[in-house]
């Protein structure tokens, strides 16, 4: 079965810092793959998505995430976190049809 | 409208009583989804339509779950005898089924439900 890890549940950073956010996917052949961002009481919003173009994608918000085929991964990084920056992030992988597979979420905190 | 809505934004409502949730997704999005998300949890698949047909409904968790979807647009969500375990965000998306962004889906910003 296919499935999405997302590595943390939590992460903490100070403002200005870097953020990482780990996540593995299950091995596709060519999958999709999508960072979404939920503030709390929001909907999900998309921040960025690869879909077998340029193995480093940008998204909003400075924020961009590199395919990594041998490490089945897709990580999330931003060079310098920004208060704003703290919320709910989940990463998703579709593999062909219209279903998509949500990771279990980590949450951002960002520490002034 | 711009984006997809859902309604109500809030709903409490006591054990065994029925409710609906409603989704109006883009106009022109043929797909649309529901999700639950429990406190701490990922979010849970539910259902999915192509137009007005569920090809998939692998995910309601039981039969007091039903879905239905009308004129291609909007969407309801009907819980029976709801439970507390039922408490949850429900979120609905919608995406098109062509074109390079087919796969990318539109968020509502979900109805918390919470079963008393």
């Amino acid at each position: 079965a296919q499935s999405v890890t997302q590595l943390d549940s939590h992460v903490s950073v100070s403002e200005g810092t870097p953020v990482l956010l780990r996540c593995n996917y299950s091995s596709s052949y060519s999958p999709s793959l999508f960072w979404y961002v939920q503030h709390p009481n929001k909907g999900l919003q998309l921040l960025l998505k690869y879909t077998s173009a340029a193995t480093l994608v940008k998204g909003i918000n400075g924020f961009e995430a590199e395919f990594k085929k041998s490490e089945t991964s897709f990580h999330l990084t931003k060079p310098s976190a920004h208060m704003s920056d703290a919320a709910e992030y989940f990463c998703a992988q579709n593999t062909g049809g219209f279903k998509t597979i949500f990771g279990a979420g980590t949450r951002l905190f960002v520490k002034a | 409208g711009a984006g997809v809505s859902q309604s109500p934004s809030n709903k409490v409502t006591e054990k065994g009583k029925d409710v609906e949730l409603r989704c109006d997704p883009i106009s022109g999005h043929t797909a649309l989804y529901w999700y639950r998300q429990s406190l701490g949890q990922g979010l849970e698949f539910l259902i999915y339509f192509q137009g007005n047909s569920a090809p998939d409904k692998s995910g309601l968790p039981s039969d007091r779950f039903s879905a239905e979807r009308t004129g291609g647009s909007v969407s309801t969500l009907t819980i029976q005898r709801t439970q507390q375990e039922d408490s949850a965000v429900y979120l609905c998306a919608s995406s098109r089924t062509s074109g390079v962004d087919f796969t990318e889906q539109y968020f509502g910003p979900g109805t918390r439900l919470t079963v008393t």
